[in-house]
């Protein structure tokens, strides 16, 4: 089974900073890399699939980039609606597994 | 538009079945893989388990082979998931998602609003 691991499990950042949360694979999984954001109390909502790709309706803030083992989701300009719990999912293989989270919190 | 509401949740005690239902409208649903997500209280997201648009593959995570079983009825675009010999660990809200097959690498693109099974005696 394929491993993600996410860094770092939390952070704190200010409005309008930019924000950059890792993901990697235990082992190649070409472009098959998602990212999702959930808010306390809600299901996650699908911000970049195909690691690169945003979603329709996400804004432009948000950005993938990586391919391989190593994955990387950055908000350029942290709005205050952005706090929330990042995750990171594999599609190359079954089980599809996601990262363990990636908590922002204010500063 | 794309809905997905699970149904099924609630407080069961160890040991007992429960049947997890998830009723999809807005869109083709036999067009879609559907997976199974849950969320233990205060936990990250573990995967669960697949099923193909037409039934004909089914995968699962480690954690649950052996114990759940998940089924589709197309012609009454609902998904379930059936879970015997209930555990504490079992405890968590459990999300249906879509499988979407048009986008590169069958993101899961809509989620239902999730179901929460508690196991408790």
């Amino acid at each position: 089974d394929i491993q993600m691991t996410q860094s770092p499990s939390s952070l704190s950042a200010s409005v309008g900073d930019r924000v950059t949360i890792t993901c990697r694979a235990s082992q190649i999984i070409s472009s098959y890399l998602n990212w999702y954001q959930q808010k306390p109390g809600k299901a996650p909502k699908l911000l970049i699939y195909a690691a690169s790709s945003l979603q329709s309706g996400v804004p432009s803030r948000f950005s993938g980039s990586g391919s391989g083992t190593d994955f990387t989701l950055t908000i350029s300009s942290l709005q205050p609606e952005d706090f929330a719990t990042y995750y990171c999912q594999q599609s190359y293989s079954t089980p599809n597994s996601f990262g363990q989270g990636t908590k922002v919190e204010i500063k | 538009q794309v809905q997905l509401v699970e149904s099924g949740g609630g407080v069961v005690q160890p040991g007992r079945y429960l049947r997890l239902s998830c009723a999809a409208s807005g869109f083709n649903f036999s067009n879609y893989g559907m997976h199974w997500v849950r969320q233990a209280p205060g936990k990250g997201l573990e995967w669960m388990t697949v099923i193909w648009y037409d039934g004909s593959n089914k995968y699962y995570g480690d954690s649950v082979k052996g114990r759940f079983t998940i089924s589709r009825d197309n012609s009454k675009n609902t998904l379930y998931l059936e879970i015997n010999s209930l555990r504490a660990e079992d405890t968590a809200v459990y999300y249906c998602a879509r499988g979407n097959p048009y986008s590169s690498g069958w993101p899961l693109d809509y989620w239902g609003q999730g179901t929460l099974v508690t196991v408790s005696s």
